[in-house]
Order: C-alpha cells, then sequence, then structure tokens
C-alpha cells in the first residue's frame, strides 16, 4: 500500500524554540493533507487542511501562527511549531490523500516533547 | 457538522471471543463514509475498514466486519475470533466525502486476555 513517512519520528526541544516536522507521500502525489495532534490517551484531532500550493487552512482554536504549515510540493507537507511550550508536547500525526485514488494513508506520527 | 460517539472506553475480552465495539455517528450530510482504525501503542493508526453511505452491503475485511445501520446511525466493529495482537485502541470515524478531512470518536482501548 501506499507509504506516507513523518520526519523526525520524535524530537525533544526546549522552550521558546521552533520545530520542522515532516509528511511525506513516498509514492503517490498528495494534493491534500492533514495534520492532527493526538494527546496521550486522547483522540486525533484535526489541526489544519494543508493543500498543495496554497494557504492552510485551520480548525478552529488552532492557532496559525503558532503551527505555521507549508505544502510546497505534491509529496511534501512541514508543521513547524514555533516558540514551542511543554503543553505543546503531543503526538502529532499527518494523512496524505492519493490524488489518483482519493484514498488518505496516515503516517507514522512524531512524538514532540517540549522541556 | 458530524460527530462520531464512541461509548465504550474500554473492553475486556477473552481470546477467540467475537467482540463488538460501538460507534455512532451523526451528520445532515447524506453522503458520507466510516471508517475504522486500529492504533496499537507504537502509535501508527491502521486503516480496518471503511463503509460508504450508500453501500448495500455491510463491509467485510477478514475477520473485520462494520454492521452498518444507517436508520440507527450506527457503524459497529465486529471482530470475529479475536487475537492477543488486537489489543489496540479502536477509532471510528467519518468524512463527507472520502478524500475529505476525517473525525475520529473518542476511541475503546480493546485489552484481549489469554
Amino acid at each position: 500500500g501506499a507509504v506516507v513517512s513523518q520526519h523526525p519520528s520524535w524530537v525533544i526541544c526546549k522552550s521558546g524554540t521552533s520545530v520542522k516536522i515532516e509528511c511525506r507521500s513516498l509514492d503517490f502525489q498528495a494534493t491534500t493533507m492533514f495534520w492532527y495532534r493526538q494527546f496521550p490517551k486522547q483522540s486525533l484531532m484535526l489541526m489544519a487542511t494543508s493543500n498543495e500550493g496554497s494557504k492552510a487552512t485551520y480548525e478552529q482554536g488552532v492557532e496559525k501562527d503558532k503551527f505555521l504549515i507549508n505544502h510546497a510540493s505534491l509529496t511534501l507537507s512541514t508543521l513547524t511549531v514555533t516558540s514551542a511550550h511543554p503543553e505543546d508536547s503531543s503526538f502529532y500525526i499527518c494523512s496524505a490523500i492519493d490524488f489518483r485514488s482519493y484514498e488518505q494513508y496516515f503516517g507514522p506520527g512524531t512524538r514532540l516533547t517540549v522541556t | 457538522a458530524q460527530k462520531i460517539t464512541q461509548t465504550q472506553p474500554g473492553m475486556f475480552v477473552q481470546e477467540k471471543e467475537a467482540v463488538t465495539l460501538d460507534c455512532t455517528y451523526d451528520t445532515s450530510d447524506p453522503s458520507y463514509g466510516l471508517f475504522w482504525y486500529k492504533q496499537p501503542s507504537s502509535g501508527e493508526m491502521i486503516f480496518l475498514i471503511y463503509q460508504g453511505s450508500y453501500d448495500q452491503q455491510n463491509a467485510t475485511e477478514g475477520r473485520y466486519s462494520l454492521n452498518f445501520q444507517k436508520a440507527r446511525k450506527s457503524a459497529n466493529l465486529v471482530i470475529s475470533a479475536s487475537q492477543l495482537g488486537d489489543s489496540a485502541m479502536y477509532f471510528c470515524a467519518m468524512s463527507v466525502n472520502r478524500d475529505d478531512k476525517i473525525i475520529f470518536g473518542k476511541g475503546t482501548r480493546l485489552h484481549i486476555l489469554p
């Protein structure tokens, strides 16, 4: 099946620094990617929809200036957590839509810990 | 707006028994899709099964089947002959279009007992 990768798989950063998470579709082109956040023992919450070549659409309550999303190509979307704080520590998961089949595939997730 | 409700936070089931995970949904859209995902402790989201709102028959994938009752707005997952490896978190989810954002329920943690 189609593969979506995320890098890094885990990251620890200090409070106040920024961290970038990459989401790549490895064997298909994805015009749309989604970013989710999952706190421990909770469900996945959609943060934003990322469309190639256009600005991301953020869900209500998600700070667009804090969570910068760039979908620069048909195979790559990045999420940058700016000025990270301990409350941003979470599991971040991306998903990508294969534009040929409309199937949605999830990445393996990135665990962010802010100290 | 769409909403997914999973009322079972946790379940314990004996190995080899069948298990049903409950899911109800709410949407005003006539066309929608329902998903079930498995999330083991590693965190990866594993797609299990999909049911379209216009599909006449209940979806089946190996040991997984989706009991789709449209009038009741329920989409329960049935796992036959449970295995120890089935222990995980299970999420019911839906989207309006197949290529649209997916909204997740709160999940059910399934424990399979040896």
